[in-house]
């Protein structure tokens, strides 16, 4: 059983068209970061997100952190086919020791 | 470039053998975490080092060790390897020390393991 339940698994969309991503757990969160990961390279940090309640802003994607610490999600606005990629929910537990990760979503943009 | 180094980039091995797999962190990281990344279980944590000592321990198994050197690099061992460790091996660095909460980890380009 997955820690962190990332939702959905697998996401092929239209150029243009807005998507969320799902990050959820029962456990709580010191910190919580979203990755982009292409085939055959590591997973590039996106965004770190530690107050409960946080959005922030890069550009077309939204992330947002819930008041309890314990899920997030990701909001893209006006998908490109840049976008496409593997997008991975961590979290960080006993303050930074372990990091865990979510299963990815698979997002494909389509133009 | 994330300024995390991994060798080998590529390793095809025979099943009950045993290889090193290689890191260097970002310059003046101190921790340094070891995942595996397969198809069917996505990213999974191993095992963390800060500083030269253990710190955290995750789905590492017992014919798996590792261990993080006073410059820092870290090598993790794979013995008496199995067809089902085929997978990709990362590594990542934090400047970050244990105990901070905003863990930020940084990823090396992977190393893929394939046992045949």
């Amino acid at each position: 059983t997955q820690l962190l339940e990332q939702s959905p698994q697998f996401l092929s969309i239209q150029e243009g068209e807005n998507l969320t991503v799902y990050c959820n757990s029962s456990s709580v969160f010191s910190s919580l970061q979203w990755y982009r990961q292409e085939p055959g390279e590591g997973p590039v940090l996106l965004v770190t997100v530690v107050t409960g309640g946080e959005v922030k802003k890069l550009k077309r994607l939204t992330f947002q952190f819930g008041d309890a610490r314990k899920d997030s999600s990701l909001h893209i606005t006006a998908a490109q086919p840049g976008d496409t990629g593997l997008y991975l929910c961590a979290g960080a537990l006993e303050y930074g020791n372990k990091l865990v990760f979510g299963a990815g979503t698979i997002l494909r943009v389509k133009s | 470039d994330s300024g995390v180094t991994q060798t080998p980039k590529h390793l095809i091995t025979a099943t009950g053998q045993r290889v090193t797999l290689r890191c260097s962190p970002r310059s003046g990281d101190l921790s340094v975490y070891w995942y595996q990344q397969s198809l069917d279980q996505g990213l999974q944590f191993l095992i963390q080092y800060y500083n030269g000592e253990e710190r955290a321990k995750g789905n590492i198994l017992e014919r798996f060790s590792a261990q993080q050197f006073p410059d820092l690099h870290s090598e993790l061992n794979l013995s008496s390897l199995e067809l089902g460790d085929s997978a990709l091996y990362f590594c990542a660095s934090s400047a970050l020390a244990p105990g901070t909460g905003g863990t930020e980890a940084f990823f090396g380009q992977g190393t893929r393991l394939t046992v045949v």
